[in-house]
């Protein structure tokens, strides 16, 4: 019983560069979310998707930042021309219905994002 | 504005004695908070919560203690074990929004 994936682990892209990060959620689990880790600080909230639909985009940057849960496949958090500014460590989480109260999100390993 | 604080970046203590972490709210419509464990290079893995109808609740060697008037809460691990050192973060959300706002993280160290 496979957990949050996400891919890759590390990736390093040249300001400009456009970064895909990856997550695949736990079996039977159609809710998904992503967060985001400064260096020292706690994670912040971005999106929340469904399957093709995005609920909740309220914490995502207006511009170069984007997300998708297509019916098929992972979902994919999308930046595009990186600036040094976007290097993090990306979590995925994903429940089974909506979380909340008693129910939890399980989260990935993360992508750790470096601009250089 | 951070809602939900988490004073201490790090923390040492000795094997089996009580480790104490803490975490202070402003935003008085959190009505669920919850801990998480962090290893490096890992995503966080749920701890135990409390709902804000409680004061304590109790995980085997986990106990989270919330005092609402003070808007204050404490993970309490007794003992404390080698495997424990992590990083623990403090959320929170209020009613059933599924929006965690998280603290900076206590990074917990135990001393053989």
């Amino acid at each position: 019983n496979a957990g949050v994936m996400q891919n890759p682990r590390h990736l390093v892209r040249r300001r400009g560069q456009e970064a895909r990060l990856r997550c695949s959620p736990m079996k039977g689990h159609s809710h998904v979310y992503w967060y985001r880790q400064l260096p020292e600080e706690g994670l912040k909230f971005m999106v929340y998707l469904q399957k093709e639909n995005i609920i909740d985009e309220s914490g995502m940057p207006k511009e170069r930042f984007s997300a998708e849960f297509p019916k098929e496949g992972p979902s994919i958090l999308r930046i595009q021309q990186v600036v040094r500014g976007d290097s993090a460590a990306y979590f995925c989480a994903s429940s089974p219905g909506l979380a909340g109260g008693d129910t939890e999100a399980f989260f990935g390993q993360g992508t750790r994002l470096t601009v250089v | 504005d951070q809602q939900v604080k988490q004073n201490s970046p790090s923390l040492s203590v000795q094997e089996g004695r009580i480790s104490i972490l803490n975490c202070d709210y402003t935003n008085s419509m959190f009505d669920y908070f919850l801990w998480y464990k962090k290893y490096p290079a890992e995503g966080p893995t749920f701890l135990i919560s409390i709902s804000s109808i409680k004061d304590k609740n109790e995980d085997g060697r986990f106990t989270v203690f919330l005092n609402k008037s003070a808007k204050h809460l404490s993970l309490h691990i007794v003992p404390s074990q080698p495997g424990d050192s992590a990083v623990y973060f403090c959320a929170a959300r209020a009613d059933s929004n599924y929006q965690l706002i998280w603290g900076a993280g206590t990074k917990l160290i135990i001393k053989p």
